[in-house]
């Protein structure tokens, strides 16, 4: 099963580059990496999914290196507003969620 | 625009009444799931539906129970709720197929007097 781990808290500062890694050591060839945002007292929101290399929208990117063993969410110009927990989940588990990491951005 | 609803927000229930929470969507996705989600913890999966076909997780107590009678719509029954399951019950669908993101309702709180 390919678990995911990610650090279990940040702390950032407005404006900040804030970049959360998560490691997925038994990736599958066919296998996406989804990364999910839950703000407090809400369901977690979809904000990017990606299978190598890069991918960019309008929230958020992430780097996936050529193992794929581990994928990194970067967060532009945080603002006090991102605060939230950020889950990285892989199939077969992408409807489990781990622990996630609690991101706070300070001002 | 397409989505996810959950009703009520906040349901509150007496100790061993049973309850039944409701979820609807929009999106005409094949699956749905139930979440139970406790202060500071993950969004524990319950059980998902793959169309009518009942997926039930492993861990989850016999007092959860679930009904889909159409794509659209989808329960969650509480037989008979304990204190510690209080909690926010979150609905969620996505298309079949692994790599499919989920799409949550904003959930409904739940508590138990």
């Amino acid at each position: 099963l390919a678990k995911t781990t990610q650090p279990i808290s940040m702390d950032s500062y407005e404006g900040q580059e804030v970049n959360i890694t998560c490691s997925h050591n038994n990736i599958a060839t066919n296998d996406y990496i989804t990364w999910y945002q839950q703000f407090p007292s809400q369901g977690p929101r979809f904000i990017i999914q990606g299978y190598k290399t890069k991918v960019t929208n309008e929230v958020a990117s992430l780097f996936i290196p050529a193992d794929r063993k581990s994928s990194t969410l970067s967060l532009p110009r945080v603002s006090l507003s991102d605060t939230a927990v950020y889950y990285c989940l892989v199939p077969p588990e992408d409807m489990r969620f781990g622990a996630g990491t609690r991101l706070t951005v300070k001002p | 625009d397409a989505m996810v609803i959950q009703n009520p927000r906040y349901q509150v229930t007496q100790f061993g009444k049973p309850v039944t929470l409701s979820c609807s969507q929009t999106l005409n996705h094949n699956v749905m799931y139930w979440y139970q989600q406790k202060s500071s913890q993950a969004p524990k999966l319950l059980f998902h539906y793959y169309d009518k076909d009942f997926n039930n997780e492993a861990d989850t107590p016999d007092n959860f129970q679930s009904r889909r009678p159409n794509t659209s719509f989808c329960f969650l029954d509480i037989r008979s709720p304990g204190l510690g399951d209080a909690a926010m019950y979150l609905c969620a669908t996505s298309r079949p197929g692994s790599n499919q993101p989920q799409h949550f309702g904003d959930g409904t709180r739940l508590s138990i007097l």
